[in-house]
């Protein structure tokens, strides 16, 4: 069964870091670029990183950019996010989802785990 | 930033047609991905690159793209088709419209 799994999800103080993970099962994890998509209350999905096969390229939502930093070992099946400095407008269930094999956008994100929630709050 | 524009909430009939609209600028040189999310679970891919129905996905859902909006249509809706849904298209980097919430009533 393909399948994503996160975790890491918490509590945490405004300008705090936290590290989510989604372990991929069911399918060549290293063939596809991978996406983190946060539901905000109110606001609906947002984009927010994506990362090539091979990890060697990455890119962020101008919102995050230079806080948050996405990374994956394919030997581990795993994909990553790191995020510092944190926000309460970072407030959001955080998925992992699944691109596509040629990292073209119109494919559309056609796996996607079952979320995280991120709470940044004092 | 580029902004794909939903209307908040649509409502149907069960059995009638349900249209939910999604524009942007030049949105028709940009391919549109759908994407249904039922309270508490994840989203689901629908339609992607504009018309096609992802696997799995009831025919009664089909898209479509006139000028800078596309569309999907859902025929024949039924009560278990009442979910927000939201377009997605890329302009430098991937973009959601608002989201539309379907009542089915």
């Amino acid at each position: 069964e393909v399948q994503l799994v996160e975790s890491g999800g918490d509590l945490v103080q405004p300008g705090g870091s936290l590290r989510l993970s989604c372990a991929a099962s069911g399918f060549t994890f290293n063939f596809y670029w991978m996406h983190w998509v946060r539901l905000v209350p109110g606001k609906g999905l947002v984009w927010v990183s994506d990362i090539n096969s091979d990890g060697r390229t990455s890119n962020y939502a101008d919102s995050v950019k230079g806080r948050f930093t996405v990374s994956r070992d394919n030997a581990k099946n795993t994909l990553s996010l790191q995020m510092n400095s944190l926000r309460g407008e970072d407030t959001a269930i955080y998925y992992c989802a699944r691109g596509s094999v040629t990292g073209y956008y119109y494919h559309g994100m056609d796996v996607w785990g079952q979320g995280t929630t991120v709470t940044v709050s004092s | 930033s580029y902004e794909l524009t939903q209307p908040p909430s649509v409502s149907v009939s069960p059995g009638q047609t349900a249209t939910i609209t999604c524009s942007g600028d030049k949105l028709g040189e940009k391919y549109v991905c759908w994407y249904q999310q039922k309270p508490g679970q994840s989203p689901v891919l629908v339609i992607y690159q504009d018309t096609k129905r992802y696997s799995g996905i009831p025919e009664r859902f089909s898209g479509s793209k006139s000028g800078n909006t596309a569309t999907l249509t859902i025929s024949g809706t039924q009560t278990m088709d009442e979910a927000d849904y939201y377009c997605q298209a890329w302009d430098s980097s991937i973009v959601f419209g608002g989201g539309t919430k379907l009542i089915v009533l």
